[in-house]
C-alpha cells in the first residue's frame, strides 16, 4: 500500500508571493491534517480536513487555507509569504474508523522563502 | 504556552540498554497519546499510543507509561539498537472532535551508542 505522498518536495519563493502544497492520502483515508516543523516551535497543527469539510483549525493565520477533494486528496495554501514561513510542512492522513487513529505521515515540503 | 513538553532535547544510550523518554502534558483534557519517530528528510512514523484510560501499552521493545495524576508518560526502548538512534516526539489529543489535531512536544533526539 503507498504511504502518504506530497508535493512538491522542495519549494523557494520569494516574500509576498502564494504557494501551493499537494498531499495525497493513503488509500481509503478520510482524514488529512497539516503541520508546520520549525526548528523554534516544533511541530504544529494547521488544520484537518475530513469528507471535504475543514473539521478542526490551528492557530495560524488567515493566509493559511488549505482545501479537500472528494477523492481525498488535499491542498494548502499560504499567501503573501513571509520569511517566518519558511518550514518543513508536513500532512498526516488517518483512517478515522475508531475514536482514535494514528496519523502516517508524509515526507513533507520543504518551503523557503527569500 | 506549550502544552506538551519534552525537557530533554537529547539523550544517549548504550547499546542494549534501556531508553527512556519522557514526556509531560499539563491539559488535562488530553486523552489519548502518542509517541513517533524521526528520521532527518522523513516524515514522523508512528512508534505506540495509549488512551488515557489505561497505565501501560506494550508493543514489542517498546513500552509507553502513563501517569495521568503526574501528568506524565514515558516511552521505554528495551533493548536499545543503533536503528532507534532517532528524534522522538510525543503528542497528545483531546476527544473524539480533536482526535485528528495532535499536539506535539519538541522532541527528544536518541543516540544508541555501540
Amino acid at each position: 500500500k503507498a504511504g502518504v505522498t506530497q508535493t512538491p518536495r522542495y519549494l523557494i519563493k520569494t516574500r509576498g508571493q502564494q504557494v501551493t502544497l499537494s498531499c495525497s492520502p493513503i488509500s481509503g483515508h478520510r482524514s488529512v491534517s497539516w503541520y508546520q516543523q520549525t526548528p523554534g516551535q516544533g511541530l504544529q497543527f494547521l488544520f484537518e480536513y475530513f469528507s471535504e469539510t475543514q473539521r478542526n483549525k490551528g492557530n495560524f493565520p488567515g493566509r493559511f487555507s488549505g482545501r479537500q477533494f472528494s477523492n481525498s486528496r488535499s491542498e494548502m495554501n499560504v499567501s503573501t509569504l513571509e520569511l517566518g514561513d519558511s518550514a518543513l510542512y508536513l500532512c498526516a492522513s488517518s483512517l478515522v474508523l475508531a475514536t482514535y487513529n494514528e496519523q502516517f505521515f508524509g515526507p513533507g515540503t520543504r518551503l523557503t522563502v527569500l | 504556552d506549550q502544552q506538551v513538553k519534552q525537557n530533554s532535547p537529547s539523550l544517549s544510550v548504550q547499546e542494549g540498554r534501556i531508553s527512556i523518554l519522557n514526556c509531560d502534558y499539563t491539559n488535562s483534557m488530553f486523552d489519548y497519546f502518542l509517541w513517533y519517530k524521526k528520521y532527518p528528510a522523513e516524515g514522523p512514523t508512528f512508534l505506540i499510543s495509549i488512551s488515557s484510560i489505561k497505565d501501560k501499552n506494550e508493543d514489542g521493545r517498546f513500552t509507553v507509561f502513563l501517569n495521568k495524576s503526574a501528568k506524565h508518560l514515558s516511552l521505554h526502548i528495551v533493548p536499545s539498537q543503533p536503528g532507534d538512534s532517532a528524534v522522538y516526539f510525543c503528542a497528545a489529543s483531546e476527544g473524539d472532535q480533536g482526535a485528528q489535531k495532535l499536539v506535539f512536544g519538541q522532541g527528544t533526539r536518541l543516540t544508541i551508542n555501540p
